[in-house]
């Protein structure tokens, strides 16, 4: 079990940049959510996958914002034409499906848009 | 609609001293409750959860949580800060959408410890 990692840790892009962030779950697990976390604030959901089927989306995911999670492993968040209001710390976390089970967190990825 | 309150964005003790960071959450059904703690530059790290057994929860490095419907809180407790303890704390209520298990956090509470 090597935890969840998030590539890369950190990305500055300038305003109207696409920008894409990686996520690797811990092996096996069947459930992946990314979150998004402003300064000041708690996390706030985005989006989840069950395996590679993404099965609901935050409103705060406007259409610049794209997840998949293709063989149901690894996931990518994508960001286009990005703006100032999108620096944030993107979060991701994975579980084995069951019940009120537990989220995984990565160290997430730290994105700041001039 | 689920949501969680949690007061105090700021809490300071001295080393040694009782830890209490209150939440108080919101929900149409029972809840599922959760603690994490972020240390600067990491993920958040799972405290405790309360999943509707024993309504006092003991967690990972002494903390422990204890669920009382009539007051719909979920306060986490420490009896003796550690200097280690400084980090920002989480309270989360879990919602159950499309099968998953989405978590609705607080706006978190800083904890610092002094000598």
């Amino acid at each position: 079990d090597t935890g969840v990692s998030q590539d890369p840790r950190h990305k500055i892009t300038k305003r109207g940049q696409n920008v894409t962030f990686r996520c690797d779950p811990i092996s096996e697990h069947n459930r992946l959510y990314w979150y998004r976390q402003t300064l000041g604030q708690g996390p706030e959901f985005l989006t989840y996958f069950q395996n590679e089927a993404q099965l609901e989306k935050s409103r705060l995911l406007s259409d610049r914002f794209s997840a998949e999670r293709p063989k149901g492993s690894f996931s990518t968040l994508e960001i286009q034409r990005t703006e100032q209001g999108d620096s944030a710390m993107y979060l991701c976390a994975s579980s084995l499906g069951a019940g009120a089970e537990t989220q995984y967190f990565g160290p997430g990825t730290r994105l700041l848009v001039l | 609609a689920q949501s969680v309150t949690q007061l105090g964005s700021h809490v300071s003790v001295s080393e040694g001293a009782l830890v209490l960071l209150r939440c108080n959450y919101s929900s149409s059904v029972p809840p599922y409750l959760f603690w994490y703690v972020q240390y600067p530059n990491q993920g958040l790290q799972l405290l405790l959860k309360y999943t509707s057994a024993a309504t006092l929860v003991k967690g990972i490095n002494g903390f422990e949580a204890e669920f009382k419907k009539s007051e719909t809180s979920f306060h986490l407790t420490k009896p003796s800060a550690h200097m280690r303890d400084a980090a920002e704390y989480f309270c989360a209520v879990s919602s159950f959408t499309g099968g998953g298990n989405k978590l609705t956090f607080g706006t978190g509470t800083q904890l610092k410890v002094e000598l």
